[in-house]
């Protein structure tokens, strides 16, 4: 079955340590995406990559950094710099023919 | 700015009868529109879509219409049923490529069995 594969479901972070949130697909699909939720303000890209080895930030960025060495793999990090990391975060990816996303069931980060 | 706007955070409504979720958005370059369905800790997952050209698409219980001069989309469920109960997001594209989709704030449905 194709689709993305987000881990860990939970993650905690003591504050001043960076952590890495994983998104896999097996979809092919060129396009992945990071989103942010947090209550009462729907979802946020964070970054997008349209092709391997190359990403572009979206509307909040700071405080996080990510990679695109695969085709399947687009890995976040959330810096001791995101001054609010407390979240859920979700992974999404899109083909060519598709106009729509497909998401990943998403990490929820505590810092604690 | 928000260019995709949700403004009632929630709808209650019975078993059985219409749930309409309304969407507003600013960009006139949007060209095509998505309503996602998002159940606590998971993902949201596809529910329908509308390109510009159109304004109506029917998928069963959902239908969503769009009207264009107003910017203005909205979802209909018919009829309700208790495992609709969700939030419900709006969201707008511009077409072709990989462009990024823009979401609104989300609707929390609950349908009261």
């Amino acid at each position: 079955d194709g689709g993305i594969t987000q881990s860990p479901k939970y993650l905690f972070r003591k504050e001043g340590q960076n952590v890495t949130l994983s998104c896999e697909q097996n979809l092919n699909h060129d396009a992945m995406y990071w989103y942010r939720q947090d209550p009462g303000q729907g979802l946020r890209l964070i970054y997008y990559s349209q092709i391997v080895n190359d990403f572009q930030k979206g509307d909040i960025a700071e405080g996080y950094s990510v990679s695109r060495e695969k085709k399947e793999s687009f890995p976040l990090t959330v810096t001791s710099a995101q001054k609010n990391p407390t979240a859920f975060y979700l992974c999404a990816s899109r083909g060519p023919s598709n106009y729509g996303y497909t998401f990943g069931s998403g990490t929820r980060l505590t810092v604690v | 700015d928000q260019q995709v706007k949700q403004n009632s955070p929630s709808l209650s409504v019975q078993e059985g009868r219409i749930s309409i979720l309304n969407c507003d958005y600013t960009n006139s370059m949007f060209d095509y529109f998505l309503w996602y369905k998002k159940y606590p800790a998971e993902g949201p997952t596809f529910l329908i879509s509308i390109s510009s050209i159109k304004d109506k698409n029917e998928d069963g219980r959902f239908t969503v219409f769009l009207n264009k001069s107003a910017k203005h989309l909205s979802l209909h469920i018919v009829p309700s049923q208790p495992g609709d109960s969700a939030v419900y997001f709006c969201a707008a594209s511009g077409l072709g490529g990989y462009q990024k989709v823009t979401f609104g704030t989300g609707t929390k449905l609950q349908v009261i069995p």
